[in-house]
């Protein structure tokens, strides 16, 4: 299976656009997270899901919005794009919750808003 | 509020030499941590949980609640250990990872 795959790899945006970063697993898990990765910050999580249509916020998710309609996707959208938003996002699933399971993580796509 | 505190941003020693990679960390709660690792083009990975009380790679890391520390440490460095690695303590009810910002290990020859 491919894990933990995320689209695409980099992306330029102009602020104020919109844009959504995919996220998709094939382990069927049933946990998903977004997580930012910034110089000196190390990673941040955005939102994350325990399950298809429960979703819920984490350390930074303003600016973010997440769905989680089936297990296997869990997009992250950026409504208004702005250069505070430019940045390293990561992907991760596990089985069950990060306490007892692995994280997964996805290759990460770079974002730049100019 | 819980916070994990990395102080290195960069680590450097050569081969042969023992490592220790500092993570401390503030909780009200029962911690669980973690230590991930990212070698270079390479996703981040799981290298060893506190509850597992595993090796990996040669690496150790045992809590102390007392200095509220979670060190990572290996008696020999090689160079296939150069990479970032992240401390990283469970809170939220488990369903949250908090990370530190990262220590850049680097081992010269």
């Amino acid at each position: 299976n491919a894990g933990v795959t995320q689209t695409p790899k980099f992306q330029v945006l102009k602020t104020g656009q919109s844009m959504t970063l995919q996220c998709a697993q094939d382990m069927n898990h049933e946990y998903m997270s977004w997580y930012r990765q910034d110089p000196g910050m190390g990673l941040r999580l955005i939102h994350y899901s325990v399950g298809a249509g429960i979703t819920d916020q984490g350390e930074v998710p303003n600016g973010y919005n997440v769905s989680r309609s089936t297990t296997e996707d869990f997009p992250l959208r950026l409504l208004s794009a702005a250069p505070s938003q430019t940045s390293v996002y990561f992907c991760a699933s596990s089985p069950t919750y990060p306490t007892t399971d692995t994280q997964y993580f996805g290759p990460g796509t770079r974002l730049t808003v100019l | 509020a819980q916070r994990v505190t990395q102080p290195e941003k960069l680590l450097s020693v050569f081969k042969g030499a023992p490592v220790e990679l500092k993570c401390n960390y503030s909780y009200s709660g029962s911690p669980e941590l973690f230590w991930y690792v990212q070698y270079s083009r390479q996703r981040l990975q799981l290298l060893l949980r506190h509850i597992s009380r595993e090796s990996i790679k040669g690496f150790t890391a045992d809590l102390n609640k007392g200095e509220t520390s979670f060190h990572l440490k290996k008696p020999f460095a090689q160079e296939e250990d150069s990479a970032m690695y992240y401390c990283a303590l469970l809170t939220g009810g488990g369903n949250k990872l908090t990370f530190g910002t990262g220590t850049q290990l680097k081992v010269e020859l």
